[in-house]
């Protein structure tokens, strides 16, 4: 089993709607963590960023953790066609040589329709 | 350049080739990083390495993969005697020092294909 696991789809939803991602981890020592969007034939992107439990809100990017469950998602409020995009969890220790080291999902195919 | 810079942009191999991909990173940042991204998957870590000193290897599959970065700044990964397991897209990352290291900014990536 993979210490990140996450559904990767594919998701399909019409524009405008709410788009919820989710991953599922078992590493106890992971304090940082990320989604980063990948358009295809390019490298991830950074999305969100969240060191420990909670919620982070950026425009109309939500994420959310919840270490007690190892249970972390993302919401997308409004999507648009270019939000259309792999969408990759990733999990990270802190500290040491292991801040950059991070553990990711299998990513979660998302396209929006107009 | 404004971003990560790697090449070249794809790479098909024989069987039993040696190849180089380049990395070029961003200006400034020191952390830089090696991860492999397979079909359908999400990238897995390879190395890492802090101005010229690899910290850590331990994602690398074989010692036919071996990575550079010998004066801090650009970095070579090399894989020996390729094989068709070896096919994959190469991601290189890098990050600033200090508060916020662990957002990691990754360039396109290098498509290894091997024959």
């Amino acid at each position: 089993q993979k210490e990140v696991e996450q559904d990767p789809g594919p998701l399909s939803v019409p524009e405008g709607a709410i788009v919820s991602l989710n991953c599922t981890y078992s590493n106890s020592a992971f304090q940082y963590f990320m989604w980063y969007r990948q358009y295809s034939r390019k490298g991830p992107e950074l999305l969100m960023y969240t060191y420990s439990s909670g919620n982070k809100e950026d425009g109309r990017f939500t994420a959310q953790v919840d270490k007690s469950s190892k249970y972390i998602s993302l919401f997308i409020r409004d999507s648009q066609p270019s939000d259309s995009a792999t969408y990759l969890c990733a999990c990270a220790n802190a500290g040491g040589t292991s801040y950059g080291k991070l553990t990711f999902g299998q990513g979660t195919i998302l396209t929006v329709h107009p | 350049g404004a971003g990560v810079s790697q090449s070249p942009r794809y790479k098909v191999a024989k069987r039993g080739q040696d190849v180089a991909l380049r990395c070029d990173p961003i200006s400034g940042h020191v952390s830089l990083f090696w991860y492999q991204q397979a079909l359908g998957q999400g990238p897995e870590f390879l190395t890492y390495f802090q101005n010229e000193a690899q910290l850590d290897k331990s994602g690398l599959p074989s010692d036919r993969f071996f990575a550079e970065r010998p004066e801090g700044s650009v970095s070579t990964l090399k894989i020996q005697r390729t094989q068709q397991e070896d096919s994959a897209v190469y991601l290189c990352a890098s990050s600033l020092p200090g508060q916020g290291r662990e957002k990691l900014f990754f360039g396109s990536g290098t498509q290894l294909s091997v024959l």
